[in-house]
């Protein structure tokens, strides 16, 4: 099992571009998170969802952000017209099915680091 | 609100000294505690949970619901616990104190 995947690892867009991370999970798994991480700051939780579903996106920015799990392929999370701010971390983490959903383990993967001109 | 809170950016030590690393939360509910581990150029990856009360690499943690503590304790560092140690909180989600690094020297 490889693990999470995510893709890319680094990734330079200029202001106003748009941005799309991927997020493979575990196999098996069918809960996706996505995590932001600012310089010198914890993760801050973005959005939940499960196969074509989001469950909770109360993290997400209210304009330029959105995320999907589609039936087939990988998540995504899509930043449009980027701004300097967007620069961070971005982490996906997935977990087994079941009730517990965010509060079972977590497994993350390595990150992608975006990087706004 | 929920919060985490890590005192500690950083946290050094010598190898073979106790170990404890900070953690307060604010939750007005029953929580569910655990600290997550990044060793250098690894993933974040869970060390332990309240629940399942057990002891990983050496490291426990108690939760303490008077204090509103989950603070991580070993008793003796070794340089492989040199990471960044971050503490969660798990409601509908999770959230994330913002870390404390450990450094053990020799």
């Amino acid at each position: 099992n490889a693990g999470v995947m995510q893709n890319p690892r680094h990734l330079v867009r200029r202001r106003g571009q748009e941005a799309r991370l991927r997020c493979s999970p575990m196999k098996g798994h069918s809960h996706v998170y996505w995590y932001r991480q600012l310089p010198e700051e914890g993760l801050k939780f973005m959005v939940y969802l499960q196969k074509e579903n989001i469950i909770d996106e109360s993290g997400m920015p209210k304009e330029r952000f959105s995320a999907e799990f589609p039936k087939e392929g990988p998540s995504i999370l899509r930043i449009q017209q980027v701004v300097r701010g967007d620069s961070a971390a971005y982490f996906c983490a997935s977990s087994p099915p079941g009730l517990a959903g965010p509060t079972d383990t977590q497994y993350f993967g390595p990150g992608t680091r975006l990087t706004v001109l | 609100a929920q919060r985490v809170t890590q005192p500690e950016k950083l946290l050094s030590v010598f190898k073979g000294a106790p170990v404890e690393l900070k953690c307060n939360y604010s939750y007005s509910g029953s929580p569910e505690l655990f600290w997550y581990v990044q060793y250098s150029r690894q993933r974040l990856q869970l060390l332990l949970r309240h629940i399942s009360r057990e002891s990983i690499k050496g490291f426990t943690a108690d939760l303490n619901k008077g204090e509103t503590s989950f603070h991580l304790k070993k008793p003796f560092a070794q340089e492989e616990d040199s990471a960044m140690y971050y503490c969660a909180l798990g409601t509908d989600k999770l959230i994330f104190g913002t870390g404390t690094r450990l450094q053990v020297f020799p």
